[in-house]
């Protein structure tokens, strides 16, 4: 069974500061991607970066970026310079159409 | 390039009626997913479509589930029959045509979800 777990259920950051929110994912599979997606209040599911198995590059999106070590299984992703609006649930998921999501990371920037 | 729609946003039903789900893909998308979220839980799969074919339906329950994608018009999740613990968020997502031998997938982009209510 492929199962993805956030270690974390609960983080909070000053703003301006950098955090690290974990993940860590199992499947036997060897073609996949991976994805942090951001659920803010609104409850809409927002993507905020995605990682192919395949590159040994890490992704980067502005502030975002994500630490892939693919024989550990680990999917980690630092938030830099964080703002107030990064406030939200931020979830894991890896797969290829299927998407296998974790459980969550609630982080919450305080001013 | 409007995104995914959903509706209704909010849908509350009674024990034992039907409740329609309704999901748009973004334009040019053909691709479908629909994905249900328990409160404080993630997001599970439950069955991915393309135009008139459903590819991968392991997630959906067995019973009173079911789900369309027509050549015209949105995809439809419908659940027959609904009991309380079918409340809960019901998220769709699309992505664009996969290329010719391409095995992996695209980036699957997320609806603002359902939320259904059973009293």
């Amino acid at each position: 069974a492929q199962t993805v777990t956030q270690s974390q259920p609960e983080m909070s950051v000053q703003e301006a500061e950098t955090v690290t929110l974990s993940c860590t994912y199992d499947t036997s599979e060897s073609n996949y991607y991976l994805f942090w997606y951001k659920q803010p209040p609104s409850r809409q599911m927002i993507l905020v970066i995605r990682q192919e198995a395949y590159k040994q590059q890490n992704a980067t999106e502005n502030r975002f970026s994500v630490n892939f070590q693919k024989a550990a299984k680990s999917f980690s992703l630092k938030i830099s310079d964080s703002q107030l609006g990064d406030t939200a649930m931020y979830f894991c998921a890896f797969g290829r159409y299927q998407l296998t999501f974790g459980k969550g990371t609630k982080l919450s920037v305080i001013p | 390039n409007a995104g995914v729609m959903q509706n209704p946003r909010h849908l509350v039903r009674r024990r034992g009626q039907e409740a329609r789900l309704r999901c748009s893909p973004m334009k040019g998308h053909s691709h479908v997913y629909w994905y249900r979220q328990l409160p404080e839980e993630g997001l599970k799969f439950m069955v991915y479509l393309q135009k008139e074919n459903i590819i991968d339906e392991s997630g959906m329950p067995k019973e009173r589930f079911s789900a369309e994608f027509p050549k015209e018009g949105p995809s439809i999740l419908r659940i027959q029959q609904v009991v309380r613990g079918d409340s809960a968020a019901y998220f769709c997502a699309s992505s664009p045509p996969r290329l010719a031998g391409d095995g992996g997938t695209d980036t699957q982009y997320f609806g603002p979800g359902t939320r259904l209510t059973v009293l």
